[in-house]
């Protein structure tokens, strides 16, 4: 199992341009969310998904959109992307409420750069 | 609102010594308690949690946590520092908001070893 992998690692952007981040799970996890890591501000939630076609807001969503066709993909998009967006991505999932109180897997995340 | 915090942002510790790393929480209900290891330039690995039962817990890597009520602490413990134990370090609480499974992460602690 590859567990949860994103597209791409790198990019640099430059301000107002656009881009979609992938993040793929083969663990049949019905939840998936979207974090930012900062410098002294530890991990901080974007969107996140309970289920296929389902998105909700995270703690800091303004400048993102997420959609989540496939139960096993949820996708990140930077309409247009700011400096303040430079960061990296980690993308996480886990099994759903049912399934108990589980811990999320992460990705090993997107360094994007927006100049 | 549930909430952790890390006290400290580094911890130094010689190889073969025994190792803290402090967390203390706040939450309205039962806590579940998460830790985390970043090494460098990868993602989170989850390392163990608390859900209930006995207050000290046992994870990877020769890791183990104490979870102790009275004090809202969840304290991560190794007897006896490796060098490659060096990395960043995140305590997080699952939220209790709606069944999501989220989770509140502190803001790390990086832990060095010295040789």
């Amino acid at each position: 199992n590859a567990g949860v992998t994103q597209t791409p690692k790198f990019r640099v952007l430059k301000t107002g341009q656009s881009m979609t981040l992938l993040c793929a799970q083969d663990m049949n996890h019905e939840y998936m969310y979207w974090y930012r890591q900062d410098p002294g501000m530890g991990l901080r939630l974007i969107h996140y998904s309970v289920g296929e076609g389902t998105t909700a807001k995270g703690e800091v969503p303004d400048g993102y959109n997420v959609s989540r066709l496939k139960k096993q993909n949820f996708l990140l998009g930077l309409e247009s992307a700011a400096p303040s967006q430079t960061s990296v991505y980690f993308c996480a999932s886990s099994f759903g409420q049912d399934r108990g109180y589980n811990e999320q897997f992460f990705g090993p995340g997107t360094r994007l750069t927006v100049l | 609102a549930q909430s952790v915090a890390q006290p400290e942002d580094q911890v130094n510790v010689a190889e073969g010594n025994p190792l803290t790393v402090k967390c203390t929480y706040s939450v309205s209900g039962n806590p579940y308690l998460f830790w985390y290891v970043q090494y460098p330039n990868r993602g989170l690995q989850f390392l163990l949690k608390y859900i209930t039962g006995d207050n000290l817990v046992k994870g990877s890597y020769g890791f183990e946590a104490e979870f102790n009520k009275s004090q809202t602490s969840f304290h991560l413990k190794k007897p006896s520092a490796l060098v490659s134990d060096s990395a960043l370090y995140f305590c997080a609480v699952r939220d209790y908001g709606g069944a999501t499974n989220k989770l509140i992460f502190g803001t790390g602690t990086l832990l060095a070893v010295q040789p």
